[in-house]
């Protein structure tokens, strides 16, 4: 059983192009977030959110946009894509403060 | 913010008790602190978590001072399967700081 699905695991794309990754976690966790890891392994945390709300939302371009449909899904939509785009984007999910539970990433690349 | 410090990198022998260090002198009190571990190609995995003094589990110990402005991991007796990247993480519900990552070497 999945705890922290994304989709896809791979994206190879053009610049200029919009795309987005989907998350799901199946373990009642009321919280969720978008990391992002570049190459050199740093991990950057982009967005939080808390039974659909948005608690955190550091400072990224305006161009990727969280989106919560529902407590269960926290997907990530990205315009206008570029170059420096290029990384591992990592859904996870927790318990409030408790230990968070991480997805698979999604390998970004743009041409 | 409480932004943390880690060593790049360890090497250690299968065997032995690693420890690895995280310094946090800007850890707030409502601060947790937080141990990950992470394959290549994986997302992080939990290792463990504590606000002050020792915890222990199944797989590791994490020792916090009293002026909770350090903490250390401790994986007993590491096989050549530790060899990973450990994250340590201070920060509470709203505000997080993930490290740069130890990348620990296990060699036979």
């Amino acid at each position: 059983d999945t705890a922290v699905s994304q989709t896809p695991k791979y994206l190879v794309t053009q610049m200029g192009n919009d795309k987005s990754i989907k998350c799901e976690q199946n373990l009642g966790h009321d919280t969720m977030y978008w990391y992002k890891q570049d190459s050199k392994k740093f991990l950057k945390i982009m967005f939080s959110y808390n039974n659909k709300e948005l608690i955190i939302n550091e400072t990224v371009p305006n161009r990727f946009s969280p989106k919560s449909p529902d407590k269960a899904h926290l997907n990530l939509h990205i315009n206008s894509l570029e170059l420096g785009d290029s990384a591992v984007y990592f859904c996870a999910s927790s318990q409030v403060t408790r230990e968070q539970f991480f997805g698979p990433g999604t390998r970004l690349t743009v041409l | 913010l409480a932004k943390t410090t880690q060593p790049i990198s360890m090497d250690s022998y299968e065997g032995q008790e690693v420890n690895i260090t995280c310094s946090h002198n800007n850890i707030a009190t409502n601060d947790y602190i937080t141990w990950y571990q992470q394959f290549p190609s994986q997302g992080p995995r939990f290792i463990i978590q504590g606000y002050k003094t020792k915890v222990t589990n199944e797989v590791a110990s994490l020792f916090i001072p009293a002026d909770r402005k350090s903490s250390t991991l401790s994986l007993p007796r590491v096989s050549l399967s530790d060899t990973a990247v450990y994250y340590c993480l201070v920060g509470n519900f709203n505000k997080f700081y993930f490290g740069s990552g130890t990348k620990l070497n296990v060699k036979p």
